[in-house]
Protein backbone atom coordinates (compact mmCIF):
# COMPACT_ATOMS: atom_id res chain seq x y z
CA UNK A 1 0.00 0.00 0.00
CA UNK A 2 0.86 3.34 -0.50
CA UNK A 3 2.29 6.03 1.87
CA UNK A 4 0.85 9.14 3.71
CA UNK A 5 2.55 12.18 4.72
CA UNK A 6 1.16 13.85 8.27
CA UNK A 7 1.96 16.73 9.77
CA UNK A 8 3.59 15.18 13.49
CA UNK A 9 2.23 17.78 15.23
CA UNK A 10 -1.36 20.04 15.87
CA UNK A 11 -3.10 22.14 18.28
CA UNK A 12 -6.82 23.73 17.91
CA UNK A 13 -8.46 25.72 20.58
CA UNK A 14 -11.22 23.87 22.07
CA UNK A 15 -14.87 24.64 20.23
CA UNK A 16 -13.04 24.94 16.68
CA UNK A 17 -12.80 23.01 13.96
CA UNK A 18 -9.91 20.71 14.04
CA UNK A 19 -8.71 20.32 10.01
CA UNK A 20 -5.64 17.34 9.81
CA UNK A 21 -3.81 17.21 6.49
CA UNK A 22 -2.75 13.83 5.05
CA UNK A 23 -0.66 13.71 1.62
CA UNK A 24 -1.13 10.83 -0.32
CA UNK A 25 0.33 11.57 -3.60
CA UNK A 26 1.27 7.80 -4.97
CA UNK A 27 -2.43 6.37 -3.95
CA UNK A 28 -3.44 3.85 -6.03
CA UNK A 29 -6.92 3.84 -7.89
CA UNK A 30 -8.45 0.73 -5.40
CA UNK A 31 -7.12 2.44 -2.28
CA UNK A 32 -9.36 3.80 0.35
CA UNK A 33 -8.40 6.22 3.13
CA UNK A 34 -8.84 5.28 6.23
CA UNK A 35 -8.49 7.82 8.96
CA UNK A 36 -8.00 6.55 12.94
CA UNK A 37 -7.48 7.73 16.08
CA UNK A 38 -5.54 6.78 19.33
CA UNK A 39 -6.20 8.24 22.91
CA UNK A 40 -3.32 7.55 25.21
CA UNK A 41 -2.82 3.95 26.37
CA UNK A 42 -5.69 2.52 24.42
CA UNK A 43 -6.75 0.75 21.09
CA UNK A 44 -6.63 2.81 17.56
CA UNK A 45 -10.56 4.01 17.03
CA UNK A 46 -11.89 3.67 13.53
CA UNK A 47 -13.11 7.22 12.30
CA UNK A 48 -14.25 7.48 9.10
CA UNK A 49 -13.07 6.37 4.68
CA UNK A 50 -13.81 7.52 1.82
CA UNK A 51 -12.44 6.12 -1.62
CA UNK A 52 -13.25 9.58 -4.08
CA UNK A 53 -16.02 11.40 -2.33
CA UNK A 54 -16.45 13.22 0.80
CA UNK A 55 -17.42 11.78 3.37
CA UNK A 56 -19.40 12.72 6.94
CA UNK A 57 -20.26 10.35 9.84
CA UNK A 58 -21.20 11.39 13.64
CA UNK A 59 -17.52 11.65 14.37
CA UNK A 60 -15.96 13.74 11.33
CA UNK A 61 -16.00 14.88 7.73
CA UNK A 62 -13.40 13.45 5.32
CA UNK A 63 -12.38 15.94 2.31
CA UNK A 64 -11.05 14.00 -0.77
CA UNK A 65 -8.97 15.87 -3.29
CA UNK A 66 -9.99 15.48 -7.12
CA UNK A 67 -7.44 14.11 -7.93
CA UNK A 68 -7.07 11.95 -4.79
CA UNK A 69 -3.44 12.71 -3.91
CA UNK A 70 -4.54 14.00 -0.32
CA UNK A 71 -7.35 14.73 1.74
CA UNK A 72 -8.12 16.40 5.11
CA UNK A 73 -10.06 15.17 8.32
CA UNK A 74 -12.10 17.79 10.02
CA UNK A 75 -13.53 17.70 13.46
CA UNK A 76 -16.26 20.00 13.30
CA UNK A 77 -15.70 20.91 17.16
CA UNK A 78 -13.05 19.67 18.87
CA UNK A 79 -13.07 19.02 22.40
CA UNK A 80 -10.92 17.75 24.90
CA UNK A 81 -11.14 14.45 24.61
CA UNK A 82 -10.09 14.75 21.18
CA UNK A 83 -6.40 14.61 22.04
CA UNK A 84 -4.76 11.89 20.17
CA UNK A 85 -2.79 11.00 17.66
CA UNK A 86 -4.36 10.24 14.18
CA UNK A 87 -3.55 8.19 11.56
CA UNK A 88 -4.21 8.48 7.71
CA UNK A 89 -3.80 5.16 6.48
CA UNK A 90 -4.37 3.96 2.80
CA UNK A 91 -5.54 0.11 2.24
CA UNK A 92 -6.52 -1.41 -0.63
CA UNK A 93 -8.37 -5.29 -1.21
CA UNK A 94 -5.04 -6.74 1.31
CA UNK A 95 -7.24 -5.16 4.62
CA UNK A 96 -4.04 -5.00 5.77
CA UNK A 97 -3.31 -1.50 7.60
CA UNK A 98 -0.02 0.09 7.71
CA UNK A 99 0.43 2.84 10.05
CA UNK A 100 2.49 5.93 9.56
CA UNK A 101 3.73 8.42 12.39
CA UNK A 102 0.56 9.86 12.29
CA UNK A 103 -0.64 13.64 13.83
CA UNK A 104 -0.70 14.20 17.67
CA UNK A 105 -3.30 16.33 17.85
CA UNK A 106 -3.77 18.86 21.45
CA UNK A 107 -7.11 20.56 21.97
CA UNK A 108 -6.29 23.59 24.20
CA UNK A 109 -8.57 24.38 26.46
CA UNK B 1 -22.21 -4.87 20.60
CA UNK B 2 -19.27 -3.64 18.69
CA UNK B 3 -16.44 -4.38 21.50
CA UNK B 4 -13.44 -6.26 21.20
CA UNK B 5 -11.84 -7.34 24.31
CA UNK B 6 -8.44 -8.29 25.46
CA UNK B 7 -7.30 -9.81 28.81
CA UNK B 8 -5.10 -10.22 30.57
CA UNK B 9 -4.71 -6.42 30.57
CA UNK B 10 -1.58 -6.45 32.15
CA UNK B 11 1.02 -9.64 31.67
CA UNK B 12 4.40 -9.51 33.55
CA UNK B 13 6.70 -12.77 32.37
CA UNK B 14 10.09 -14.13 32.28
CA UNK B 15 12.16 -15.23 29.49
CA UNK B 16 11.53 -18.56 30.13
CA UNK B 17 7.56 -18.64 30.44
CA UNK B 18 5.14 -19.46 28.27
CA UNK B 19 1.83 -17.44 28.53
CA UNK B 20 -1.03 -17.09 26.15
CA UNK B 21 -3.00 -13.33 25.44
CA UNK B 22 -6.85 -13.85 24.49
CA UNK B 23 -8.84 -12.00 22.09
CA UNK B 24 -12.64 -11.91 21.18
CA UNK B 25 -15.18 -10.34 19.74
CA UNK B 26 -18.79 -11.33 18.87
CA UNK B 27 -19.83 -8.82 16.11
CA UNK B 28 -19.53 -11.92 13.63
CA UNK B 29 -16.40 -10.33 12.05
CA UNK B 30 -14.50 -13.47 9.83
CA UNK B 31 -10.79 -10.91 9.95
CA UNK B 32 -9.29 -10.96 13.04
CA UNK B 33 -5.56 -9.09 13.86
CA UNK B 34 -2.70 -9.10 15.89
CA UNK B 35 -0.73 -5.40 16.31
CA UNK B 36 2.16 -5.11 18.20
CA UNK B 37 2.82 -1.28 19.78
CA UNK B 38 6.09 -0.18 21.29
CA UNK B 39 6.23 3.02 22.96
CA UNK B 40 5.84 5.99 21.33
CA UNK B 41 5.66 3.81 17.80
CA UNK B 42 2.70 3.40 15.72
CA UNK B 43 1.27 -0.43 16.07
CA UNK B 44 2.78 -2.75 13.44
CA UNK B 45 0.89 -5.63 11.89
CA UNK B 46 1.85 -9.08 13.14
CA UNK B 47 -0.44 -11.82 11.69
CA UNK B 48 -4.46 -12.20 10.33
CA UNK B 49 -6.70 -14.46 10.17
CA UNK B 50 -9.40 -15.22 7.57
CA UNK B 51 -12.04 -17.20 7.74
CA UNK B 52 -10.30 -19.08 11.12
CA UNK B 53 -7.19 -19.50 8.66
CA UNK B 54 -3.97 -17.67 8.76
CA UNK B 55 -3.53 -15.49 5.94
CA UNK B 56 -0.59 -12.80 6.55
CA UNK B 57 2.00 -13.30 9.39
CA UNK B 58 4.45 -9.89 8.72
CA UNK B 59 7.90 -12.65 9.20
CA UNK B 60 6.63 -12.60 13.18
CA UNK B 61 9.72 -15.14 14.96
CA UNK B 62 8.43 -18.16 16.10
CA UNK B 63 7.90 -17.13 19.79
CA UNK B 64 5.10 -15.95 18.73
CA UNK B 65 2.52 -18.10 17.86
CA UNK B 66 -0.98 -17.53 16.95
CA UNK B 67 -4.35 -19.96 17.57
CA UNK B 68 -8.44 -19.30 15.90
CA UNK B 69 -9.96 -21.62 17.60
CA UNK B 70 -12.92 -20.21 16.20
CA UNK B 71 -14.46 -17.48 14.51
CA UNK B 72 -14.97 -15.63 18.19
CA UNK B 73 -11.12 -15.86 19.65
CA UNK B 74 -8.01 -15.24 19.06
CA UNK B 75 -4.93 -16.40 20.77
CA UNK B 76 -1.41 -15.51 20.74
CA UNK B 77 0.91 -18.11 22.75
CA UNK B 78 4.24 -16.98 24.00
CA UNK B 79 7.38 -18.50 24.70
CA UNK B 80 11.07 -17.55 24.61
CA UNK B 81 10.49 -14.49 24.54
CA UNK B 82 13.08 -11.39 24.61
CA UNK B 83 12.74 -8.19 26.79
CA UNK B 84 12.40 -6.20 23.51
CA UNK B 85 9.00 -8.33 22.83
CA UNK B 86 7.53 -6.17 25.61
CA UNK B 87 4.96 -3.88 24.32
CA UNK B 88 1.10 -3.32 23.68
CA UNK B 89 -0.33 -6.25 21.79
CA UNK B 90 -3.56 -5.21 20.06
CA UNK B 91 -6.22 -7.55 18.74
CA UNK B 92 -8.88 -6.74 16.05
CA UNK B 93 -11.32 -7.79 13.80
CA UNK B 94 -13.56 -6.61 10.75
CA UNK B 95 -15.85 -7.96 8.21
CA UNK B 96 -15.69 -8.53 4.77
CA UNK B 97 -17.12 -5.64 3.22
CA UNK B 98 -16.68 -4.46 -0.44
CA UNK B 99 -12.80 -5.23 -1.79
CA UNK B 100 -10.93 -2.31 0.21
CA UNK B 101 -13.22 -1.23 2.23
CA UNK B 102 -13.60 -2.43 6.09
CA UNK B 103 -13.48 -0.95 9.65
CA UNK B 104 -11.13 -2.29 11.60
CA UNK B 105 -12.16 -2.73 15.64
CA UNK B 106 -9.73 -2.41 18.27
CA UNK B 107 -9.25 -4.11 21.54
CA UNK B 108 -7.75 -2.39 24.70
CA UNK B 109 -4.45 -3.84 24.04
CA UNK B 110 -2.32 -6.32 26.95
CA UNK B 111 0.54 -4.49 27.98
CA UNK B 112 2.93 -7.16 28.18
CA UNK B 113 6.66 -6.81 29.83
CA UNK B 114 9.27 -9.47 29.77
CA UNK B 115 11.70 -9.41 32.45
Amino acid sequence: DAKTTQPPSMDCAEGRAANLPCNHSTISGNEYVYWYRQIHSQGPQYIIHGLKNNETNEMASLIITEDRKSSTLILPHATLRDTAVYYCILSGSARQLTFGSGTQLTVLP
Amino acid sequence: DTEVTQTPKHLVMGMTNKKSLKCEQHMGHRAMYWYKQKAKKPPELMFVYSYEKLSINESVPSRFSPECPNSSLLNLHLHALQPEDSALYLCASSSFGLAGSYEQYFGPGTRLTVT
